[in-house]
């Protein structure tokens, strides 16, 4: 069982502040990073896959970095809304058939 | 395309019954998964499918068995319901991109 690791678990930001997380995996046997959106009551959505070392993805106010070789990705949001209340996974796949391993989130709240 | 489906919505179980969740995906994913959404720790993976014939356990598998006959069906089979299985369950397929896609989820409550 690998084990992947979000920090902060919660943390509440003020509109208009801009705010990253931060995801720690074991870098053995890497294949790709994903990062998901999971808003509450509703399904997970896929916001980045990235599989190479220094990969920078961005999706609007949003984008991601990886450091495969010291085992960490960076999800930055910035100047946060209302909307982008939810909580956020990184999800490692690695090994043989790239098993998947989600992280326990973070759960952003951003007051108005 | 409907994506991935899931059914039922929601279940409940007295304890020792059996009951099967359904997950159907019509983008012709090879890769499936079934994950259970457990309080304060994310997605537990339960069991996952390569392709048709092909399916391996994930992290949490006691207690579930899958099979995987056609590349749409992946359906998730509980034989002997435990109050411990009470969860919300999300089945989802993959891309090639590597892109997950989940169902709606089915809610199980196990009494």
């Amino acid at each position: 069982i690998l084990n992947v690791e979000q920090s902060p678990q919660s943390l509440h930001v003020q509109e208009g502040d801009s705010t990253n997380f931060t995801c720690s995996f074991p870098s053995s046997n890497f294949y790709a990073l994903h990062w998901y959106r999971w808003e509450t009551a509703k399904s997970p959505e896929a916001l980045f896959v990235m599989t190479l070392n220094g990969d920078e993805k961005k999706k609007g106010r949003i984008s991601a970095t990886l450091n495969t070789k010291e085992g960490y990705s960076y999800l930055y949001i910035k100047g946060s809304q209302p909307e982008d209340s939810a909580t956020y996974l990184c999800a490692l796949a690695a090994g043989g058939y790239q098993k998947v391993t989600f992280g326990t989130g973070t759960k952003l709240q951003v007051i108005p | 395309n409907a994506g991935v489906t899931q059914t039922p919505k929601f279940r409940i179980l007295k304890i020792g019954q059996s009951m099967t969740l359904q997950c159907t995906q019509d983008m012709n994913h090879n890769y499936m998964y079934w994950y259970r959404q457990d309080p304060g720790m994310g997605l537990k993976l339960i069991y996952y499918s390569v392709g048709a014939g092909i399916t391996d356990k994930g992290e949490v598998p006691n207690g579930y068995n899958v099979s995987r006959s056609t590349t749409e069906d992946f359906p998730l089979r509980l034989e002997l319901a435990a109050p411990s299985q009470t969860s919300v369950y999300f089945c989802a397929s993959r891309h090639m991109d590597q892109t997950q896609y989940f169902g709606p989820g089915t809610r199980l409550l196990v009494l």
